[in-house]
């Protein structure tokens, strides 16, 4: 199963961006890579998918390295809502599941 | 459209006993995966169901046994608890397999004493 590597924490301002990088390696060129956060005391929430080219949706863009092992998320404008824990995920080999690492917590301040 | 739904919210047990955690998945959805989540540690991979059969299992003893029903809602068992077993139980769904993007609901939060 490939593994992810981000950073423990990251601190950002309001109405700011935030690029939150994470390393993935050994993944595999059909694996996609997943983006989800995790707000306190709440389950898991998808942010944004994608396999090779940039992608963008309402909550974040996904900028992927062109080698695959590397992205980056990125909030266009951090708000006090956006403090959460960002998980980027690979699925196992299978593909039944989301391999979770420990994930990026992101501080917002105002 | 409703959401993913766990049952119960808390539960308190003591070593030994056997719990029963419930999901729902969301409408339209027939894939149920469930994690633990243990205090400050990202979720990890208990097993899946996919239209009521089991589908993929991560590195949990036989003691964690589940079960999905015709209308796709499913239950997680946990036999003879130990002190370890406390922590969040994630339940997700997803149409499909394969790399389906995966919809958590709120977990179950459960305390072995």
């Amino acid at each position: 199963d490939a593994k992810t590597t981000q950073p423990n924490s990251m601190e950002s301002n309001e109405e700011e961006p935030v690029h939150l990088p994470c390393n993935h390696s050994t993944i595999s060129g059909t694996d996609y890579i997943h983006w989800y956060r995790q707000l306190p005391s709440q389950g898991p929430e998808y942010v944004i998918h994608g396999l090779t080219s940039n992608v963008n949706n309402r909550m974040a863009s996904l900028a992927i390295a062109e080698d695959r092992k590397s992205s980056t998320l990125i909030l266009h404008r951090a708000t006090l809502r956006d403090a959460a824990v960002y998980y980027c995920i690979t699925p196992n080999q299978a593909g039944t599941a989301l391999i979770f690492g420990k994930g990026t917590t992101l501080s917002v301040s105002s | 459209e409703t959401g993913v739904t766990q049952s119960p919210t808390h539960l308190i047990k003591t070593r030994g006993q056997q719990v029963t955690l419930r999901c729902s998945s969301q409408s339209g959805h027939n894939t149920v995966s469930w994690y633990q989540q243990a205090l400050g540690q990202g979720p990890q991979f208990i097993f899946q169901y996919y239209r009521e059969e089991e589908n993929g299992r991560g590195n949990f003893p036989p003691r964690f046994s589940g079960l999905q029903f015709p209308n796709y809602s499913s239950e997680l068992n946990v036999n003879a608890l130990e002190l370890d077993d406390s922590a969040l139980y994630l339940c997700a769904s997803s149409q499909g397999l394969l790399g389906e993007t995966q919809y958590f609901g709120p977990g179950t939060r459960l305390l072995v004493l």
